[in-house]
């Protein structure tokens, strides 16, 4: 998926330990966006962001925690990972009125 | 409580075989947009439907917009293990912009050959 990065790409956490997944693009989209997929799930919307400075909530926020201080960065914190936290979660962005949705590949964490 | 509902969540065909997969909102739709995913893989854009009415093909995946019923449906014919996959729609919400995205929670699609 080009201009969307991920990093990691997979990473194991023990109960407790904080992380932040990294999510950079290259588009100067203003929309991003932070979901996470459980097994044979569809994508629920943690965070998201219409531009630097501002955030809002999704339907899962709880556990996390993001910030946006450029066009590029909307990195994701996990400050006491748990083992409900175990996903897959991935980055998007569209442009302001844009159609197109630009996902990044994909960060597997497991909580153990 | 989830903005977009798909119906069935999981489904199981022979392969050659035709089905529908359903995507309802609860809300106004401005648009929406099917995806295809192998669990663990990237998403595969299919396609968007911006107005009512408008359908999309693309191979055999046909995709259509019910504004009036805030629902949209996708299509297969004739079946193929190479469709077998997660099925998601997802719309923008909130006056046209595309600001927050919300997608439903998935169709599993399982082809037997």
């Amino acid at each position: 998926n080009a201009g969307v990065t991920q990093t990691p790409k997979f990473r194991i956490l023990k109960i407790g330990q904080s992380m932040t997944l990294q999510c950079t693009q290259d588009m100067n989209h203003n929309y991003m966006y932070w979901y996470r997929q459980d097994p044979g799930m569809g994508l629920k919307l943690i965070y998201y962001s219409v531009g630097a400075g501002i955030t809002d909530k999704g339907e899962v926020p709880n556990g996390y925690n993001v910030s946006r201080s450029t066009t590029e960065d909307f990195p994701l914190r996990l400050e006491l990972a748990a083992p409900s936290q175990t996903s897959v979660y991935f980055c998007a962005t569209i442009r302001a009125s844009g159609n197109t949705i630009y996902f990044g590949e994909g960060s597997w964490l497991t909580v153990v | 409580s989830q903005e977009l509902e798909q119906s069935p969540q999981s489904l199981i065909v022979q392969e050659g075989k035709n089905l529908t997969i359903n995507c309802t909102s609860s809300k106004t739709l401005y648009g929406l947009y099917w995806y295809k995913q192998k669990y663990g893989e990237g998403l595969i854009f299919l396609m968007m439907l911006q107005k009512g009415g408008e359908e999309k093909s693309h191979e055999k995946i046909t995709a259509k917009l019910d504004e009036k019923k805030q629902q949209s449906s996708l299509h297969i014919t004739a079946s193929q293990p190479s469709h077998a996959g997660i099925y998601l729609c997802g719309a923008p919400r909130g006056g046209g912009s595309n600001y927050k995205l919300t997608f439903g929670k998935g169709t599993l699609l399982t082809v037997n050959p």
